[in-house]
């Protein structure tokens, strides 16, 4: 089965609109981390944003934010005021277990166009 | 910032050459990773280093051998190259210890195995 789950693979949408990117989990481990990261046509991944299990709030950094639905293993990607950069896989990992486990479960990633 | 950087950016190579892929952090992180990234199948990790002489298998080891002789390099090592091993690889570092530690990647390397 899936770990990390990604039903979307591709996503458009118009510039300066919000998308929402899913992301749905599976873990038994109560610590845990989930990371989203970018990949644009460049080839470079690039984090964006990490959410851990015991955080009570849901993260957010700038224009990226996290919906964090901890009872439904769901941590989806929210990006407000879409920009034309913005066009890019994404993709959602998790790490189990605590912080010193250095191996993260990937998604298949999303492919998102940000039309202008 | 933190910059990794891999030695190419493409590499064309012949079916039993053995494929040296470079890999160079600045930032002194002690884990360093090599994935190689495939159409449909996503981020496979194959090595991952934890320090200087280690080394652990990740989930797709078989055909590919690792050296960590300093801190900042780490090479990945196709004993043979095969075009099955035509794909993207990307080279990632990480701190240990922090209570999240990003991977921070390079740019990538487009190796194609004829």
């Amino acid at each position: 089965a899936q770990k990390i789950t990604q039903t979307q693979p591709g996503m458009f949408v118009q510039e300066k609109e919000a998308v929402t990117l899913d992301c749905t989990y599976d873990t038994s481990d109560p610590s845990y981390g989930l990371f989203w990261y970018k990949q644009p046509s460049s080839g470079e991944m690039i984090f964006l944003i990490y959410q851990g299990s015991y955080d009570q709030q849901n993260a957010t950094e700038g224009r990226y934010s996290l919906n964090f639905q901890k009872a439904r293993k769901s941590a989806n990607l929210v990006i407000s005021a879409s920009q034309l950069g913005d066009s890019a896989m994404y993709f959602c990992a998790m790490r189990e277990g605590p912080p010193n486990n250095r191996k993260l479960i990937w998604g298949l990633g999303t492919s998102l166009a940000v039309n202008p | 910032d933190v910059k990794v950087t891999q030695s190419s950016r493409y590499l064309v190579k012949r079916t039993g050459e053995k494929v040296f892929l470079e890999c160079v952090q600045d930032m002194d992180h002690e884990n360093m990773f090599w994935y190689r990234q495939d159409p449909g199948l996503g981020l496979r990790l194959i090595y991952f280093s934890y320090d200087v002489k280690m080394k652990e298998k990740g989930d797709i080891p078989e055909g590919y051998s690792v050296s960590r002789e300093k801190k900042e390099r780490f090479s990945l090592i196709l004993e043979s190259a095969s075009t099955n091993q035509t794909s993207m690889y990307l080279c990632a570092s990480t701190r240990q210890g922090a209570r999240y530690s990003p991977l921070h990647f390079g740019n990538g390397t487009r190796l194609t195995v004829t």
